[in-house]
């Protein structure tokens, strides 16, 4: 079967720094992807993992261990705006792209 | 905006009618998915095209989804008889598929609210 697991919700304070965590399960693997939702909108993209390591975009880096099944993304200097779901997805061997149930993160001032 | 645009953006329909939904993708894009998201869910996929071939379909996707690509450009969703728990996000996404990096673009999803 395929399972991704992350944490329902998270809070942390503005200008901190915050880790999400993602477990993943999957027929094969293709690559993970992390994107951030806004309530009501689209899902929009924030980074691709394929190799192990760390990915560093600005403020926000990913990190992705096959080995363990694990990646997480990292979210520095927090600010107001990034207060959102933020979604892990695995694309498996067959191509098929699966998302997580999305982990959504509140930041207080 | 990301250039994927879908249609309309909100239905209101009674139960036991038939909607169809459509999706325009970014037009040098090979690959289109359909998912459906849940308040408080993630998206959870349909099905996708890989140009007008549908590659798969989830085991979620009763007999009353039905999805075409006919000439590998937009892509149309139809629900026949829909029921109260059809009410959801759905949501297209494009992509082009190719060695390395493959990011999919999503539309701003069509609410759909069975009454």
């Amino acid at each position: 079967g395929q399972n991704i697991d992350q944490p329902t919700e998270m809070t942390a304070t503005e200008g901190a720094i915050v880790q999400i965590n993602c477990t993943y399960q999957t027929s094969g693997f293709n690559g993970l992807f992390w994107y951030q939702q806004h309530a009501g909108e689209a899902p929009t993209f924030l980074s691709y993992n394929v190799l192990d390591g760390l990915e560093e975009k600005g403020r926000f880096s990913s990190f992705l261990s096959r080995s363990k099944g694990y990646s997480y993304l990292l979210l520095k200097e927090l600010q107001m705006k990034d207060s959102a779901s933020y979604l892990c997805a695995v694309r498996g061997a067959d191509d098929k792209i699966i998302f997580g149930k999305g982990t959504r993160l509140h930041i207080l001032p | 905006d990301t250039g994927v645009s879908q249609d309309p953006r909100h239905k209101i329909t009674k139960r036991g009618q038939n909607v169809t939904f459509r999706c325009d993708p970014i037009s040098e894009h090979n690959r289109l998915y359909w998912y459906r998201q849940t308040l408080g869910q993630g998206p959870e996929f349909l099905t996708y095209f890989q140009n007008e071939a549908q590659l798969e379909k989830s085991r979620l996707l009763s007999d009353r989804f039905s999805a075409e690509r006919p000439k590998g450009s937009f892509s149309t969703l139809e629900i026949q008889r829909t029921e109260q728990g059809d009410s959801a996000m759905y949501l297209c996404a494009s992509s082009r598929s190719r060695e390395g990096l493959e990011t999919q673009y999503f539309g701003p999803g069509t609410r759909l609210l069975v009454l």
